[in-house]
């Protein structure tokens, strides 16, 4: 248990359906993050939040959508997804976005299947 | 950008050592971490490296040469609870967000 949760662990989603994903953080950080984890590729980074703004984005397409409402809520939002979109989602906390030393706690993801 | 690279499998046997090597290439080199993660399940810290030389903890210990590009996660007396993959990422101070660049992981497989 690393104080970032993620729900729903799985969801299996056609392409014409929206749906959200959320991650809650319960370590008081400041700056989160959404990662995609595909099969034999390294973990992406898809988007910075850092007090709520967000910092990066790393040109991801605008089917998915990121929300920050707080420095302790995060959600992806989801629509006219690909079945390439089909991955392991897996949203991050840290104490900052700044300091060197920053260690990232992350949560234990979202399966997502896209038919 | 940033390359990382890393072995994409290693097979030890429970009791030995294996050693995880991890290259990068970077222009803004600002710390090294590696991450364990089990199978369907989140990656966990294990050790930073910033300054040249080996970190040790527990069993667990990391080398980092920032001239050469070069780290390695050292696991001793091996667990079959260690089997999982490990991911080296590299900080790139020239990046926003405190952004992380992974390699693709090495799975390692202890055998009894």
């Amino acid at each position: 248990e690393t104080g970032v949760t993620q729900t729903p662990r799985h969801l299996v989603m056609g392409m014409t359906n929206k749906k959200s994903l959320k991650c809650e953080q319960h370590l008081g950080h400041n700056a989160m993050y959404w990662y995609k984890q595909s099969a034999k590729k390294p973990l992406e980074l898809m988007f910075v939040y850092s007090l709520e703004e967000r910092v990066e984005n790393n040109s991801v397409p605008s089917r998915f959508s990121p929300e920050c409402p707080n420095s302790s809520h995060l959600f992806l939002h989801l629509h006219t997804l690909q079945p390439e979109d089909s991955a392991l989602y897996l949203c991050a906390s840290s104490q900052s976005e700044r300091t060197s030393y920053n260690e990232q706690f992350f949560g234990p993801g979202t399966r997502l299947t896209v038919l | 950008g940033q390359n990382i690279d890393q072995p994409t499998e290693m097979t030890a046997t429970e009791g030995a050592i294996v050693q995880i090597n991890c290259t990068y290439q970077t222009s803004g080199f600002n710390g090294l971490f590696w991450y364990q993660q089990h199978a369907g399940e989140a990656p966990t810290f294990l050790s930073y490296n910033v300054l040249d030389g080996l970190e040790e903890k527990g069993r667990f210990s990391s080398f980092l040469s920032r001239s050469k590009g070069y780290s390695y996660l050292l696991l001793k007396e091996l667990q079959m609870k260690d089997s999982a993959s490990y991911l080296c990422a590299v900080r790139d101070r020239k990046a926003a967000g405190n952004k992380l660049t992974f390699g693709g992981g090495t799975r390692v497989l202890v055998k009894p």
